[in-house]
């Protein structure tokens, strides 16, 4: 079974600082990784994507993500965080039949 | 990429009453799904919506409760039966993208409150 593991409910960063958002995964055969924020009272809006290829993935909002197979990880970063990015954050799986599984979420707070 | 609608966004329903969700898919997609988000919580997928034969559901969601339908290829709709609330939830559609990209798409989403 396909499962990813957020080992943070809460992650708190100044502004400016780099922030990472931790997610782990297991997974059978070759992994279909996502990111997707949440924002307050508006939809999910994806991030960034890992099927194959170059382990640093670049996406939206100057985010990027990171795959590592020996740690079977897959962590969000961002070099210099701001206010606007505090949201919260969801790291995925997709198995071969396009269902996607979601880790429990980090709510990621940005201050000032 | 793909747009979806859902209708009602949101609604405040009486307990043991039913709701059905529409999803409406500006494009043909193959695979569709049900995802629910109580609460505080993460998404759960529901079910898959297959065109043309039964939903196929995750481990503690049955077709009882939640009946689906997909009659073609660009709608579905969820019925969340015989309501608590426990049912309070936030209830997504999505598709996967034609193509190379891969990427998985959610409508935004049905606000659904039980008293």
């Amino acid at each position: 079974a396909q499962s990813v593991a957020q080992p943070e409910d809460q992650v708190n960063v100044a502004e400016g600082n780099p922030l990472t958002v931790k997610c782990t995964y297991s997974v059978s055969g070759n992994p279909y990784l996502f990111w997707y924020v949440q924002y307050p009272n508006r939809g999910l809006q994806f991030l960034l994507k890992y099927i194959t290829g170059d382990n640093l993935v670049k996406g939206s909002y100057g985010f990027e993500a990171e795959f590592n197979k020996s740690q079977t990880s897959f962590h969000l970063k961002k070099p210099s965080a701001l206010v606007s990015d505090s949201a919260l954050y969801f790291c995925a799986v997709r198995d071969v039949f396009s269902r996607i599984y979601f880790g429990a979420g980090t709510r990621l707070t940005v201050k000032p | 990429s793909a747009v979806i609608s859902q209708k009602p966004s949101r609604d405040i329903c009486q307990r043991g009453t039913s709701l059905t969700i529409q999803c409406q898919v500006d494009s043909q997609v193959t695979m569709m799904f049900w995802y629910r988000q109580q609460p505080g919580q993460s998404l759960t997928l529901i079910a898959t919506a297959n065109q043309g034969s039964e939903a196929t559901y995750e481990s503690g969601f049955v077709i009882d409760k939640f009946p689906i339908s997909r009659p073609n290829l660009t709608f579905s709709t969820l019925t969340v039966s015989n309501m608590s609330p426990e049912d309070s939830s936030i209830y997504l559609c999505s598709l996967t993208g034609t193509g190379s990209t891969n990427e998985q798409f959610f409508g935004p989403g049905t606000r659904l409150t039980v008293l």
